[in-house]
This record gives C-alpha cells, sequence and structure tokens, in this order.
C-alpha cells in the first residue's frame, strides 16, 4: 500500500482556482484509477487510466475535470476553477494490470473554500 | 448499472468474536473479482482480501475470509477473533463491467472491549 505515492495530502482552494492532484503509482505498475469519496460514503470511481490513455472516465464530470497519466511522470487529476462541491478526499490507486487488487495512496483530501 | 448492497451502515462487535459483514451485488458478468478493503479512520485505504468467481474454495487471508455464494450474488466478509484495530469501515468492492472497481457504501465496524 505505501507504494503508491499522492500529493498533496491536503490542498486547500479558492473557489475558481485549479486544483492538481498527483499520484505515483506502485512501481511497475501501468493501471492507474481515480476515485472520489464525499464524507460518509463510498468511493465513486472516476477515471481509469494505462500510460497516455484514457481507458474508461465514464465517472468524470463532463466539465472542469480532466486526468493524464503521461508516459513519464505522475498521473494528474486537474480540477479546474473549482467549486465548494469539489471537497472530497480523492484516492488514487495503482495495479498491474486490470482485474487484480488495487493499491491505494493515502488520498488527497481537497477543501475548497 | 452495477449496484452493490451492504445492509450494515453499523456494526459492533465484541472483542475476540467473530462478526460478519454482508455484500451482495448485481452483475451479468460470468468473470469477475471480488474485493474488501478496510479504511481506518486515518482514511487510507487498505486491501484485504480477493475472490475470484470462478475460484471453487472460499478466500482466507488471516483472520479474514470470504463466505463466496455466486448463486446468490453474496460475497460475506468473515473477521475472526476480532480486534480494537478492526474498528474501520469496510468497503464491499466488485470488479465487474470492465476494468474498474466499484465500491458499496460501506460497513462501519466499532470493536468494544
Amino acid at each position: 500500500n505505501a507504494g503508491v505515492m499522492q500529493n498533496p495530502r491536503h490542498l486547500v482552494r479558492r473557489r475558481g482556482q485549479e486544483a492538481r492532484l498527483r499520484c505515483s503509482p506502485v512501481k511497475g505498475h501501468s493501471h492507474v484509477y481515480w476515485y472520489r469519496q464525499l464524507p460518509e460514503e463510498g468511493l465513486k470511481f472516476m477515471v481509469y487510466l494505462q500510460k497516455e490513455n484514457i481507458i474508461d472516465e465514464s465517472g468524470m464530470p463532463k466539465e472542469r475535470f480532466s486526468a493524464e497519466f503521461p508516459k513519464e511522470g505522475p498521473s494528474i487529476l486537474r480540477i479546474q476553477q473549482v467549486v465548494r462541491g469539489d471537497s472530497a478526499a480523492y484516492f488514487c490507486a495503482s495495479s498491474r494490470r486490470g482485474r487484480t487488487e488495487a493499491f491505494f495512496g493515502q488520498g488527497t483530501r481537497l477543501t475548497v473554500v | 448499472a452495477q449496484k452493490i448492497t451492504q445492509t450494515q451502515p453499523g456494526m459492533f462487535v465484541q472483542e475476540k468474536e467473530a462478526v460478519t459483514l454482508d455484500c451482495t451485488y448485481d452483475t451479468s458478468d460470468q468473470s469477475y473479482g471480488l474485493f474488501w478493503y478496510k479504511q481506518p479512520s486515518s482514511g487510507e485505504m487498505i486491501f484485504l482480501i480477493y475472490q475470484g468467481s470462478y475460484d471453487e474454495q472460499n478466500a482466507t487471508e488471516g483472520r479474514y475470509s470470504l463466505n463466496f455464494q455466486k448463486a446468490r450474488k453474496s460475497a460475506n466478509l468473515v473477521i475472526s477473533a476480532s480486534q480494537l484495530g478492526d474498528s474501520a469501515m469496510y468497503f464491499c468492492a466488485p470488479n465487474t463491467g470492465g476494468f474498474k472497481t466499484i465500491f458499496g457504501a460501506g460497513t462501519r465496524l466499532f470493536v468494544k472491549a
């Protein structure tokens, strides 16, 4: 579990600013998943990426949200023009391949003020 | 849409006793995986146990075991000899319909001394 690194752990943004969340997967993992967790709720799938490819973004809001997983470097979840409703914990997970256990990072807690 | 049902929002168990956390799911897939994750108050997601839909034996991992009933689409988590450190949220997460894992709403377990 400790292999997936997310930063920052806590992020505070004012309404209208941009939030960038980073995720470095476990070494050797080429599959990355992003989830959002609202208080007292389960995790909601957002997007599934492989290197340089978005495989499934069915859980991503249509506007303001984007994700990438470049050939080099971490995966980035980007939220433009944040609103209070974006306040949540955002978790990244990685796996060696699909349909295997995913190891989670410790999450980034975004607070929009 | 996939549906995961964890009917127990909260459960209490006495230390050293066993507890069963329920999970039912809805899928038309024949091949899928089932995961259980633990989320302590610190917020990280910890992988506990995995069951493949074609595995004939119930999965076990230390004090964790799955009571998997494929025909009923049920995968209950059994924790034996509960410890105070088991107090946490527990999420059932089937991986169906592709490569994304979908999470239930969770069950909060309280272990009493």
